[in-house]
Protein backbone atom coordinates (compact mmCIF):
# COMPACT_ATOMS: atom_id res chain seq x y z
CA UNK A 1 0.00 0.00 0.00
CA UNK A 2 1.65 3.76 -0.44
CA UNK A 3 2.18 5.70 2.43
CA UNK A 4 3.93 8.68 2.56
CA UNK A 5 5.30 10.04 6.14
CA UNK A 6 6.36 13.61 6.95
CA UNK A 7 7.90 13.20 9.99
CA UNK A 8 8.28 17.16 11.07
CA UNK A 9 5.05 18.13 12.48
CA UNK A 10 6.18 22.00 12.85
CA UNK A 11 9.47 23.71 12.20
CA UNK A 12 10.21 27.23 13.21
CA UNK A 13 12.73 29.06 11.92
CA UNK A 14 13.95 32.54 12.00
CA UNK A 15 13.47 34.78 8.47
CA UNK A 16 17.13 34.02 6.37
CA UNK A 17 17.46 30.75 7.44
CA UNK A 18 17.55 27.82 4.81
CA UNK A 19 14.74 25.13 6.16
CA UNK A 20 14.43 21.35 4.77
CA UNK A 21 10.93 19.76 4.66
CA UNK A 22 11.31 15.97 4.91
CA UNK A 23 9.10 13.58 2.99
CA UNK A 24 9.81 9.65 3.11
CA UNK A 25 7.31 7.63 0.67
CA UNK A 26 6.43 3.87 0.37
CA UNK A 27 5.53 2.22 -2.91
CA UNK A 28 5.18 -1.21 -4.63
CA UNK A 29 4.80 0.71 -8.17
CA UNK A 30 8.04 1.33 -10.21
CA UNK A 31 6.54 3.72 -12.01
CA UNK A 32 4.83 6.94 -9.90
CA UNK A 33 4.56 10.63 -9.20
CA UNK A 34 5.66 12.83 -6.26
CA UNK A 35 4.12 16.24 -5.66
CA UNK A 36 4.95 18.97 -2.47
CA UNK A 37 1.59 21.49 -2.04
CA UNK A 38 1.63 24.42 0.27
CA UNK A 39 -1.30 25.16 2.14
CA UNK A 40 -1.53 28.73 3.37
CA UNK A 41 -3.49 30.05 5.92
CA UNK A 42 -6.73 30.56 3.20
CA UNK A 43 -6.46 27.10 3.06
CA UNK A 44 -6.11 26.17 -0.76
CA UNK A 45 -3.61 23.46 -1.17
CA UNK A 46 -1.23 25.32 -4.17
CA UNK A 47 0.91 23.26 -6.69
CA UNK A 48 4.59 23.91 -6.02
CA UNK A 49 6.35 20.49 -8.23
CA UNK A 50 5.93 17.42 -9.88
CA UNK A 51 8.43 14.99 -9.93
CA UNK A 52 7.91 11.31 -11.98
CA UNK A 53 9.96 7.75 -10.54
CA UNK A 54 12.33 7.73 -13.63
CA UNK A 55 13.62 11.28 -13.20
CA UNK A 56 15.93 11.78 -10.18
CA UNK A 57 17.82 14.92 -11.25
CA UNK A 58 17.34 17.48 -8.76
CA UNK A 59 15.60 20.60 -9.34
CA UNK A 60 15.78 24.04 -8.11
CA UNK A 61 13.27 26.90 -8.78
CA UNK A 62 14.43 29.99 -7.30
CA UNK A 63 14.51 29.42 -3.71
CA UNK A 64 12.99 26.34 -3.56
CA UNK A 65 14.47 23.06 -4.40
CA UNK A 66 14.13 19.39 -4.33
CA UNK A 67 15.85 16.34 -3.79
CA UNK A 68 14.86 12.90 -4.79
CA UNK A 69 16.67 10.04 -3.53
CA UNK A 70 14.82 6.85 -4.93
CA UNK A 71 17.19 4.86 -3.11
CA UNK A 72 16.24 6.12 0.10
CA UNK A 73 12.70 6.75 -0.82
CA UNK A 74 12.61 10.14 -0.28
CA UNK A 75 11.87 13.54 -1.76
CA UNK A 76 13.01 16.55 0.26
CA UNK A 77 12.36 20.46 -0.11
CA UNK A 78 14.12 22.68 0.64
CA UNK A 79 13.74 26.60 1.01
CA UNK A 80 16.25 28.67 1.24
CA UNK A 81 16.64 32.44 2.55
CA UNK A 82 13.11 31.91 4.02
CA UNK A 83 10.58 34.68 4.49
CA UNK A 84 7.84 35.23 6.60
CA UNK A 85 5.69 34.86 3.58
CA UNK A 86 6.89 30.85 3.58
CA UNK A 87 5.10 30.44 6.61
CA UNK A 88 2.53 27.53 5.86
CA UNK A 89 1.56 23.68 5.76
CA UNK A 90 3.71 22.00 3.18
CA UNK A 91 2.35 18.46 2.22
CA UNK A 92 4.06 15.68 0.05
CA UNK A 93 1.82 13.45 -2.33
CA UNK A 94 2.51 10.66 -4.34
CA UNK A 95 0.44 8.92 -6.88
CA UNK A 96 0.67 5.73 -7.89
CA UNK A 97 0.24 4.86 -11.64
CA UNK A 98 -1.77 1.94 -10.54
CA UNK A 99 -5.03 4.20 -9.24
CA UNK A 100 -6.15 7.29 -9.46
CA UNK A 101 -5.74 8.14 -5.91
CA UNK A 102 -3.18 11.05 -4.31
CA UNK A 103 -2.32 10.12 -1.00
CA UNK A 104 -0.64 12.75 0.82
CA UNK A 105 1.40 13.21 4.02
CA UNK A 106 0.36 14.40 7.22
CA UNK A 107 1.78 17.81 6.84
CA UNK A 108 4.59 20.22 7.81
CA UNK A 109 3.62 23.29 9.46
CA UNK A 110 6.58 26.05 8.77
CA UNK A 111 6.60 28.85 10.35
CA UNK A 112 8.89 31.80 9.59
CA UNK A 113 9.03 34.49 12.22
CA UNK A 114 10.63 38.00 11.00
CA UNK B 1 -8.13 32.18 -7.41
CA UNK B 2 -7.16 28.88 -8.33
CA UNK B 3 -9.81 28.17 -10.71
CA UNK B 4 -11.95 25.66 -8.85
CA UNK B 5 -14.34 27.64 -6.56
CA UNK B 6 -16.37 26.03 -3.44
CA UNK B 7 -19.21 27.39 -1.73
CA UNK B 8 -19.95 28.44 0.69
CA UNK B 9 -16.64 29.34 2.51
CA UNK B 10 -17.54 28.22 6.00
CA UNK B 11 -20.95 26.62 7.34
CA UNK B 12 -22.01 25.59 10.72
CA UNK B 13 -24.90 22.93 10.55
CA UNK B 14 -26.54 21.08 13.27
CA UNK B 15 -27.08 17.33 13.34
CA UNK B 16 -30.47 17.24 12.06
CA UNK B 17 -29.84 19.43 9.17
CA UNK B 18 -29.45 18.93 5.22
CA UNK B 19 -27.14 21.10 3.70
CA UNK B 20 -24.67 21.03 0.15
CA UNK B 21 -21.50 21.72 -0.40
CA UNK B 22 -20.75 23.01 -4.02
CA UNK B 23 -17.70 23.03 -5.91
CA UNK B 24 -17.31 24.43 -9.47
CA UNK B 25 -14.21 24.38 -12.16
CA UNK B 26 -13.94 26.24 -15.56
CA UNK B 27 -10.90 24.42 -16.46
CA UNK B 28 -11.67 22.06 -19.07
CA UNK B 29 -10.94 19.11 -16.50
CA UNK B 30 -12.41 16.16 -16.72
CA UNK B 31 -12.29 14.39 -13.03
CA UNK B 32 -12.93 16.03 -9.86
CA UNK B 33 -12.31 14.84 -5.78
CA UNK B 34 -13.45 15.83 -2.55
CA UNK B 35 -11.30 15.34 0.25
CA UNK B 36 -11.43 15.74 3.84
CA UNK B 37 -8.70 17.98 5.96
CA UNK B 38 -9.12 17.10 9.83
CA UNK B 39 -6.66 18.97 12.17
CA UNK B 40 -3.69 16.21 12.34
CA UNK B 41 -4.60 13.70 10.01
CA UNK B 42 -3.69 13.68 6.38
CA UNK B 43 -6.04 14.44 3.64
CA UNK B 44 -8.80 11.88 3.06
CA UNK B 45 -9.86 10.90 0.22
CA UNK B 46 -13.72 10.62 -0.10
CA UNK B 47 -15.06 10.53 -3.92
CA UNK B 48 -13.32 10.47 -6.83
CA UNK B 49 -15.19 11.14 -10.70
CA UNK B 50 -13.96 10.93 -13.89
CA UNK B 51 -16.09 12.13 -16.68
CA UNK B 52 -19.16 12.36 -14.23
CA UNK B 53 -18.79 8.85 -13.35
CA UNK B 54 -17.74 8.02 -9.82
CA UNK B 55 -14.54 5.82 -9.93
CA UNK B 56 -13.92 5.20 -6.19
CA UNK B 57 -15.49 4.91 -3.30
CA UNK B 58 -13.50 5.12 -0.15
CA UNK B 59 -15.61 4.15 2.71
CA UNK B 60 -17.29 6.87 3.39
CA UNK B 61 -19.99 7.12 5.37
CA UNK B 62 -23.44 7.39 3.25
CA UNK B 63 -24.49 10.60 5.42
CA UNK B 64 -22.30 11.92 2.83
CA UNK B 65 -23.53 11.94 -1.11
CA UNK B 66 -21.63 12.82 -3.78
CA UNK B 67 -23.20 14.17 -7.07
CA UNK B 68 -21.56 15.24 -10.01
CA UNK B 69 -24.07 16.31 -12.81
CA UNK B 70 -21.37 17.58 -15.77
CA UNK B 71 -17.55 17.74 -15.69
CA UNK B 72 -17.58 21.39 -14.25
CA UNK B 73 -19.87 21.06 -10.84
CA UNK B 74 -19.36 18.98 -7.96
CA UNK B 75 -21.80 18.50 -4.98
CA UNK B 76 -21.63 17.19 -1.53
CA UNK B 77 -24.58 16.63 0.05
CA UNK B 78 -24.86 16.33 4.00
CA UNK B 79 -27.26 15.22 6.15
CA UNK B 80 -27.94 13.92 9.83
CA UNK B 81 -24.29 14.69 10.12
CA UNK B 82 -21.71 14.13 13.64
CA UNK B 83 -19.74 16.21 15.46
CA UNK B 84 -16.38 14.52 14.06
CA UNK B 85 -17.31 15.10 10.67
CA UNK B 86 -16.47 18.97 11.51
CA UNK B 87 -13.64 19.51 8.79
CA UNK B 88 -12.03 21.36 6.08
CA UNK B 89 -13.90 20.15 2.49
CA UNK B 90 -11.59 20.05 -0.05
CA UNK B 91 -12.47 19.80 -3.78
CA UNK B 92 -9.77 19.40 -6.59
CA UNK B 93 -10.21 18.84 -10.03
CA UNK B 94 -7.25 17.31 -12.90
CA UNK B 95 -7.07 16.83 -16.46
CA UNK B 96 -8.41 13.47 -15.85
CA UNK B 97 -7.33 10.62 -13.36
CA UNK B 98 -3.99 9.82 -15.06
CA UNK B 99 -1.44 10.10 -12.27
CA UNK B 100 0.85 12.80 -14.34
CA UNK B 101 -1.70 15.19 -13.70
CA UNK B 102 -1.26 17.26 -10.14
CA UNK B 103 -4.79 18.51 -8.84
CA UNK B 104 -5.56 22.10 -8.48
CA UNK B 105 -7.29 22.69 -5.47
CA UNK B 106 -10.13 24.49 -4.06
CA UNK B 107 -10.06 26.83 -0.82
CA UNK B 108 -12.62 24.82 1.06
CA UNK B 109 -15.45 24.85 2.74
CA UNK B 110 -14.82 25.22 6.76
CA UNK B 111 -17.47 22.64 8.31
CA UNK B 112 -18.37 23.06 11.65
CA UNK B 113 -21.37 20.39 13.39
CA UNK B 114 -23.06 21.35 16.40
Amino acid sequence: AQKVTQAQTEISVVEKEDVTLDCVYETRDTTYYLFWYKQPPSGELVFLIRRNSFDEQNEISGRYSWNFQKSTSSFNFTITASQVVDSAVYFCALRETSGSRLTFGEGTQLTVNP
Amino acid sequence: ETGVTQTPRHLVMGMTNKKSLKCEQHLGHNAMYWYKQSAKKPLELMFVYSLEERVENNSVPSRFSPECPNSSHLFLHLHTLQPEDSALYLCASSQDTTPFYGYTFGSGTRLTVV
